[in-house]
């Protein structure tokens, strides 16, 4: 099983600041690789699939990049809304996993 | 518009069975691939179960927590996808959610509660 990990786990940013996420796997993934959003009582939202593309209506603030066994999520200016828990998932290999999230808190 | 609901989630006694529920519309659900993930209160996200589109042979994959266990289907004729738990434990205790699977979950349901506890 390849194991996501990310980090930090908690990361206090304030509103207009650069925020940047760190995913790694156990080996590569190659690109194949999520990133989520989930907000307290709401189910997950795709942001960023294979590594880099934005989903549909993702704004262009939100970028991901990396390959192998190395990601990045990077928020450039922090809006009120994107304070939520991020979460990397690889689909290269059965089973699928997901990382343990990173929670973005208002600093 | 893409839409999934979940229901079927309930309390459960140890040792019981539970069958999740997903209709969806809004998509061609015979020729897609669908999940099952999983969430423990106040944890992270984790994969259960997912079944292939019928291009695919609908071919089905579960995470070893729940092999043996779980048995996930789908009827197409009611554009419904199934998850039948069997044997449940306290550690199955989560928000179920289905979602659409393009290798990647881009939509999902609003997730359907399930408490295994005697």
């Amino acid at each position: 099983e390849i194991v996501m990990t990310q980090s930090p786990a908690t990361l206090s940013v304030s509103p207009g600041e650069r925020a940047t996420l760190s995913c790694r796997a156990s080996q590569s993934v190659s690109s194949n690789l999520d990133w989520y959003q989930q907000k307290p009582g709401q189910a997950p939202r795709l942001l960023i699939y294979g590594a880099s593309t934005r989903a549909t209506g993702v704004p262009a603030r939100f970028s991901g990049s990396g390959s192998g066994t190395e990601f990045t999520l990077i928020i450039s200016s922090l809006q009120s809304e994107d304070f939520a828990v991020y979460y990397c998932q690889q689909y290269n290999n059965w089973p699928r996993t997901f990382g343990q999230g990173t929670k973005v808190e208002i600093k | 518009e893409v839409q999934l609901l979940e229901s079927g989630g309930g309390l459960v006694q140890p040792g019981g069975s539970l069958r999740l529920s997903c209709v969806v519309s809004g998509f061609t659900f015979s020729s897609q691939a669908m999940s099952w993930v999983r969430q423990a209160p106040g944890k992270g996200l984790e994969w259960v179960s997912s079944i292939s589109g019928s291009g695919s042979g609908g071919s089905t994959y579960y995470a070893d927590s729940v092999k043996g266990r779980f048995t996930i289907s789908r009827d197409t004729s009611k554009n419904t996808l199934y998850l039948q738990m069997n044997s449940l434990r306290a550690e199955d205790t989560a928000v179920y959610y289905c979602a659409k699977d393009m290798w990647r979950f881009d939509y999902w349901g609003q997730g359907t509660l399930v408490i295994v506890s005697s």
